[in-house]
């Protein structure tokens, strides 16, 4: 099993651009996550997946958007970036409601 | 609410002392489940262990251990003889029931010393 792999690595964008942040995992879990991590920072939740169909906001969805048509796959949308959006974007997958996360290596954007 | 909170921002040790890192939770839920994950300079984030709210029992695993209390909240994490490659940043995690949503604490960053 690959896990959980998040592409691209790094990115850099200029203001106003778009982009999509793909995830895809091969465990078949249910719940997926996407969160964020500033420089010297904790993991904030930006959206989270309970199953293909069934998305829902976290603590910092503004400027993001997701879907999820698939179980394996939870790409994270981000329209008209912004320097606040500099971060490092970390998705994580889980099979059960008491089970740990499993997360991807993370994908460092830079907003200029 | 629920709330994760790691008051140590960052600590030092010289290799093979003992450290413990703190972690107190707020939760209202009777379930949960706590964890501990360690996030090395190389960036990637490292499930290190996971406990419900019904085994209070203390886990070891080699230089790791955990103190798990109800009484106080708290989920500390104790390494045993620190190694250089113990440094790394540890965050302390909670999950409520059905447990759909993960809050992590700020992390505390482990510097160990040779």
């Amino acid at each position: 099993n690959a896990g959980v792999t998040q592409t691209p690595k790094f990115r850099i964008l200029k203001i106003g651009q778009s982009m999509t942040l793909q995830c895809t995992q091969d465990m078949n879990h249910n719940y997926m996550y996407w969160y964020r991590q500033d420089p010297g920072m904790g993991l904030k939740l930006i959206y989270y997946s309970v199953g293909a169909g069934i998305t829902d906001k976290g603590e910092v969805p503004n400027g993001y958007n997701v879907s999820r048509s698939t179980t394996e796959d939870f790409p994270l949308r981000l329209e008209l970036a912004a320097p606040s959006q500099t971060s490092v974007y970390f998705c994580a997958s889980k099979g059960g409601f008491d089970n740990e996360q499993f997360f991807g290596p993370g994908t460092r954007l830079t907003v200029l | 609410a629920q709330k994760v909170t790691q008051a140590q921002t960052e600590i030092s040790v010289v290799e093979k002392e003992d450290v413990t890192l703190d972690c107190v939770y707020e939760t209202r839920d009777t379930t949960y489940y706590l964890f501990w994950y360690k996030q090395p300079p190389s960036g990637e984030l490292v499930f290190l262990i996971r406990r419900n709210s019904f085994d209070e029992q203390n886990e070891i695993s080699g230089r790791y251990s955990w103190n798990f209390q109800k009484s106080t909240s708290s989920f500390n994490f104790t390494i045993t003889a620190s190694q250089v490659v113990d440094s790394a940043v540890y965050f302390c995690a909670l999950s409520e029931s059905p447990g759909q949503n993960f809050v992590f604490g700020p992390g505390t960053r482990l510097s160990v010393l040779p």
